[in-house]
């Protein structure tokens, strides 16, 4: 099972940065770090995914420790439609596309 | 844009009716997925399905069952529904990709009630 550790929730302001850290320690060579958002009343929704180097995408940045043990998820402008629960998920290439999620960082962001 | 549609977004069944949830994806995937969300226990995954008439158990299979009769719909069975089947359940999709688990899109979500 994989497993990853999150805070339960984080703060922002608008327009500020908020960084959403994960922790993966046990993650081997061949995991990808994944984040997905889910916001009130909707169904999860990709963010960005990563193996070893930080990636960026329009929504997102994941920088990704050198040993990988550990993430983080940065918005470079908080908005109020940012306001979410954040999954950080590590998936192995063999289980059919399969993801766990955990429980996730309930961001709220305050205008 | 990539589309993940789910028959109903609220439905209500009486205890031991049998129950239906269908969902189609419109991006010729073979993956897909069945979830059940609850409060305190995050999604987790019921059922999933790598290709047509293939399907695996996930991490809570008891008292479902699914078809995947066409590769753009799965659906998902519940033969004699009871109050602990009342939850949200999401559907899912996703390219397969040897050696990496590819972003999977969601369908919006039924908020199953049973009575």
């Amino acid at each position: 099972d994989a497993k990853t550790t999150q805070p339960n929730s984080m703060e922002s302001n608008e327009e500020e940065p908020v960084h959403l850290p994960c922790n993966h320690s046990t993650i081997s060579g061949t995991d990808y770090i994944h984040w997905y958002r889910q916001l009130p009343s909707q169904g999860p929704e990709y963010v960005i995914h990563g193996l070893t180097s930080n990636v960026n995408n329009r929504m997102a940045s994941l920088a990704i420790a050198e040993d990988r043990k550990s993430s983080t998820l940065i918005l470079h402008r908080a908005t109020l439609r940012d306001a979410a629960v954040y999954y950080c998920i590590r998936a192995g290439g063999t289980s059919y596309g399969k993801l766990t999620f955990g429980q996730g960082t309930i961001l709220t962001v305050h205008p | 844009d990539v589309k993940v549609t789910q028959s109903s977004r609220y439905l209500v069944k009486r205890t031991g009716e049998k129950v239906f949830l269908e969902c189609v994806q419109d991006m010729d995937h073979e993956n897909m997925f069945w979830y059940r969300q609850d409060p305190g226990l995050g999604l987790r995954l019921i059922y999933f399905s790598y290709d047509v008439k293939m399907k695996e158990k996930g991490d809570i299979p008891e008292g479902y069952s699914v078809s995947r009769e066409k590769k753009e719909r799965f659906s998902l069975i519940l033969e004699s529904a009871s109050t602990n089947q009342t939850s949200m359940y999401l559907c899912a999709s996703s390219f397969p990709v040897r050696d990496r688990v590819e972003r999977q899109y969601f369908g919006p979500g039924t908020r199953l009630t049973v009575t």
